[in-house]
């Protein structure tokens, strides 16, 4: 069974400080990891994307990959109350489906 | 733009009933996935599809199915609607080879 865990939160974190969302996943041979976030009432929109050991930034989110461990982060600098909503990590397996884990509920405080 | 497209976005039906849900992508992604989502059970998979005339079964398949009969297209049919699928029905395309997936907007779908 292929498990993707995340802490459901939900996490409150103020205004302009960092948000980090955690995730760790079973299936030591996944190679492609995502981070979506969901507003209230809408669909899971792409944030991130992450391949290879390391940190990739994007504006203010970087991702974190440590394979050896099997988790995987996702860090917003200055967080801004627009932030606020459900981050999902996804993990692929099996080459093409993906593993979602139920969400983490970030709430940025003004 | 691409895009993926469901409909319709909310639906009431009876219980017994056949739904069908639709999605059209216009990625030109051979992957398409159908998934649920309900509190405290996060997005679970319940049917996809890898090209034209190949459909899989999910984790939680049973009372659904699904049909490809060309790329843009995945419709998902409840053959015949209980309470316990009313949920949020997400449909989602890739491009395969551990590339993400791109959600349309959801259908709100309440079985009384």
């Amino acid at each position: 069974q292929k498990e993707v865990e995340q802490n459901s939160g939900p996490l409150s974190v103020p205004e302009g400080a960092i948000a980090s969302l955690n995730c760790t996943y079973s299936d030591r041979v996944s190679q492609s990891f995502f981070w979506y976030r969901q507003y209230s009432g809408k669909s899971p929109e792409l944030i991130m994307s992450i391949y290879s050991n390391g940190d990739k930034e994007d504006g203010r989110f970087t991702a974190q990959l440590n394979k050896a461990s099997q988790y995987v982060s996702l860090l917003i600098r200055d967080s801004q109350p627009s932030d606020s909503a459900t981050y999902l990590c996804a993990v692929n397996w099996a080459a093409q489906k993906l593993v979602f884990g139920q969400g983490t509920r970030l709430t940025i405080n003004p | 733009d691409a895009e993926i497209t469901q409909s319709p976005r909310h639906k009431i039906t009876e219980t017994g009933r056949q739904v069908t849900l639709a999605c059209h992508q216009t990625w030109n992604h051979n992957n398409m996935f159908w998934y649920r989502q309900d509190l405290g059970h996060g997005l679970r998979l319940i049917h996809y599809s890898y090209g034209v005339q190949d459909t899989n079964k999910g984790e939680v398949s049973d009372g659904y199915s699904v049909s490809r009969s060309n790329t843009e297209d995945l419709p998902l049919t409840l053959e015949s609607a209980a309470s316990s699928q009313t949920s949020v029905y997400f449909c989602a395309s890739s491009d395969g080879g551990g590339q993400p997936q791109h959600f349309g907007d959801g259908t709100r779908l309440s079985i009384l």
